[in-house]
């Protein structure tokens, strides 16, 4: 699978949109974007993955470049519940194995 | 809340001692997964369950050992701990093994071994 680049922290303002970078280079053409969370003393949380196509859902959007090479997660209002680490994935369907790394630890600040 | 409950939520054992976690998940999912999350470290995958068969194992000690009675229940016993696997342990079920998009954790359980 993929290695993927995250800035370690971020801080974002409440209210404000949180976007989350997150660079995979060697992206292959199966693999898909994941992205989770994982607020402090709680198990991950799956929050939107995409193939090429920007999605969007309820909790977030994902902006993947047309080279496919980065993409950015967006929470569009950040609240302090957003606090938490947030953890982008590369991976092929099929492996069931995804390599969580170290995530981003984003802190929303009021 | 996930639809995936562990318990206990804490555990405290010594080495000599044999404990078993549980996890249940309420989705109607057929894979099951043991994670481990030790401090500051990625988490760790040590093993997956499909339709009730072990399907991954990634080189965990013997020491730890799980058991998957039916779709719905995944256990991990552990017996003659060292002190280097205090971590949390967590618990994920997905739809269906071949194909991991949606992972559905528990909150863990965080064992510390004296």
């Amino acid at each position: 699978d993929a290695k993927t680049t995250q800035p370690t922290s971020m801080d974002c303002a409440e209210g404000r949109a949180a976007n989350l970078p997150c660079n995979h280079s060697t992206i292959s053409g199966n693999e898909y974007v994941y992205w989770y969370r994982q607020i402090h003393s709680q198990g991950p949380q799956y929050i939107i993955h995409g193939l090429k196509n920007n999605e969007t859902n309820e909790m977030a959007s994902l902006i993947i470049t047309e080279d496919r090479k980065s993409s950015t997660l967006i929470l569009p209002h950040a609240t302090l519940r957003d606090t938490a680490v947030y953890y982008c994935i590369v991976t092929r369907t099929g492996a069931n194995n995804l390599f969580f790394g170290t995530g981003t630890r984003l802190t929303v600040i009021p | 809340e996930t639809g995936v409950t562990q318990t206990p939520r804490h555990l405290v054992m010594g080495m000599t001692n044999k404990k078993s976690l549980k996890c249940e998940q309420h989705l109607g999912h057929n894979a099951m997964y043991w994670y481990k999350q030790s401090a500051k470290k990625p988490l760790e995958l040590m093993f997956v369950y499909s339709l009730e068969e072990r399907v991954e194992n990634n080189s965990v000690p013997s020491r730890f050992s799980p058991e998957c009675p039916n779709s719905s229940h995944l256990f991990l016993h552990l017996h003659t701990l060292q002190p280097e696997d205090s971590a949390l342990y967590l618990c994920a079920s997905s739809l269906d093994g071949a194909t991991n998009e949606k992972l559905f954790f528990g909150s863990g359980t965080q064992l510390s071994v004296l």
